[in-house]
């Protein structure tokens, strides 16, 4: 059965430093979706990405955040210059298509910001 | 504002003892409410999808039901491997991103 998969699982890093988490989304999806859950709290939505070119994003996903799609089959979300807040796991998701599809997510990152 | 309220927090359940969780939403315009279950330190697992009041869907134990301003998802019988968190999430009319609440930690015991 196709499933998200996300890299690295669990990836620690100090205060302003740069990371780059990785997904593979579901091969035949055309939406994509990054979304985080801090410990204890509701996962929320940071942005979705479709036709190569962000469709929506909150208010977190501010000027240290960005995404991109580098081929045919990666989804990356950078965070330029981490702080402590940004600790969290951060899921990748995917949906076929725009509108009421459902959104199948990866096991995430947890992301640990010393 | 949208907004997705679920009850209880935790619940505890003995084996066979069914019981229903909560989901109150509050959108502008509801083009679709979803069911996930999140066992500890994984991604959300994809239930159900629910579209417009009246709707009932069933997998295994579970059923999820649907009216203008909540959602219930029983179970019925449940047993230990049903132990894990229940999200509820609403998507509205005017946008793709899915609105999640707190979600419901149910704990199965035999």
């Amino acid at each position: 059965e196709p499933e998200v998969t996300q890299t690295p699982s669990h990836q620690v890093t100090q205060m302003g430093q740069e990371v780059i988490l990785r997904c593979v989304p579901i091969s035949n999806h055309l939406y994509f979706y990054w979304y985080r859950q801090i410990l204890g709290q509701k996962v929320e939505f940071l942005v979705s990405f479709y036709n190569n070119e962000i469709s929506e994003k909150s208010e977190i996903f501010d000027d240290q955040f960005s995404v991109e799609r580098p081929d045919g089959s990666n989804f990356t979300l950078k965070i330029r210059s981490t702080k402590l807040e940004d600790s969290a796991m951060y899921f990748c998701a995917s949906s076929h298509d725009r509108g009421v599809y459902e959104q199948f997510f990866g096991p995430g990152t947890r992301l640990t910001v010393l | 504002e949208d907004q997705v309220t679920q009850s209880p927090e935790a619940l505890r359940l003995q084996e066979g003892e069914s019981s229903s969780l909560n989901c109150s939403y509050t959108v502008s315009g509801l083009r679709g409410l979803f069911w996930y279950r999140q066992d500890p330190g994984k991604g959300p697992e994809f239930l159900f999808t629910l579209y417009s009041a009246g709707e009932e869907k069933e997998k295994e134990r579970l059923k999820a039901t649907l009216t203008k301003k909540e959602s219930f998802l029983h179970i019925t019988a449940p047993k230990p491997e049903d132990s894990a968190t229940y999200l509820c999430a609403v998507q509205d009319a005017n946008t793709d991103k899915l609105i999640f609440g707190t979600g419901t930690r149910l704990q199965v015991f035999p």
